[in-house]
């Protein structure tokens, strides 16, 4: 069984810029989640998506959002960069509301901002 | 505010050696704990999970303890390898609907052969 996906693997972006990233739960998972793991700073949860909508978000600015389609894949969207977003961003999923609890992670996608 | 602490943050212990993490959280309303491994530049490889109501689970020659009044969860690993060595992080999920994860700031175990 494929575990949780994530791309790209690692990202170079410049300040003010936009990034996506995206990630594939395992199979039968609805939801998913997003952390950030910045050096220094230790993980920090960011949104949950759960049958298609936001569930809840952490305590990151607006510039930071996403969502979930059908397929219950995601995409983490990051506008205006700055410098500190550099980190490593890890995406989760579950078997959501009605299912276990354990959170499998993906390998991650880092980004680092010039 | 939910706060996760792991102490100690480094340890470094000859191959063979048993030894205990610990994890302490500041809220007890909690719904389960699950203790990860994540090793240099890698994501999260899940542990265990310790629901509130169970006070220990054990796999392979891991177990984990939760003493959900006093706060406190510890990771014991038995008979130690080089192969151990991973940052490992503990993490609760809070009572009620959110399910995000807080988690401590891990400790860094190395085992030496």
């Amino acid at each position: 069984e494929a575990g949780v996906t994530q791309s790209p693997t690692h990202l170079i972006k410049t300040r003010g810029q936009q990034v996506t990233l995206r990630c594939s739960p395992i199979s039968g998972h609805t939801s998913v989640y997003w952390y950030q793991q910045a050096l220094g700073l230790g993980l920090q949860f960011l949104l949950w998506y759960d049958e298609g909508e936001e569930r809840n978000r952490g305590n990151f600015p607006p510039r930071f959002s996403g969502r979930q389609f059908p397929n219950y894949s995601s995409e983490l969207n990051v506008n205006a960069l700055e410098l500190e977003d550099s980190a490593l961003y890890l995406c989760a999923s579950s078997l959501g509301r009605q299912g276990g609890e354990t959170q499998y992670f993906g390998p991650g996608t880092r980004l680092l901002v010039l | 505010k939910q706060e996760v602490t792991q102490i100690p943050a480094a340890l470094s212990v000859p191959e063979g050696e048993n030894l205990v993490l610990n994890c302490s959280f500041t809220d007890s309303a909690i719904y389960n704990l699950q203790w990860f491994r994540q090793d240099p530049g890698k994501g999260l490889t899940s542990l265990l999970l310790i629901q509130s109501s169970q006070r220990e689970q054990t796999s392979g020659r891991l177990n984990a303890s939760l003493d959900k009044s006093s706060g406190r969860s510890t990771l014991y690993i038995a008979a130690s390898q080089p192969g151990d060595s991973a940052t490992y992080l503990c993490a609760v999920r809070a009572s009620g609907s959110a399910r995000q994860l807080t988690f401590g700031s891990g400790t860094q175990l190395t085992v030496l052969p």
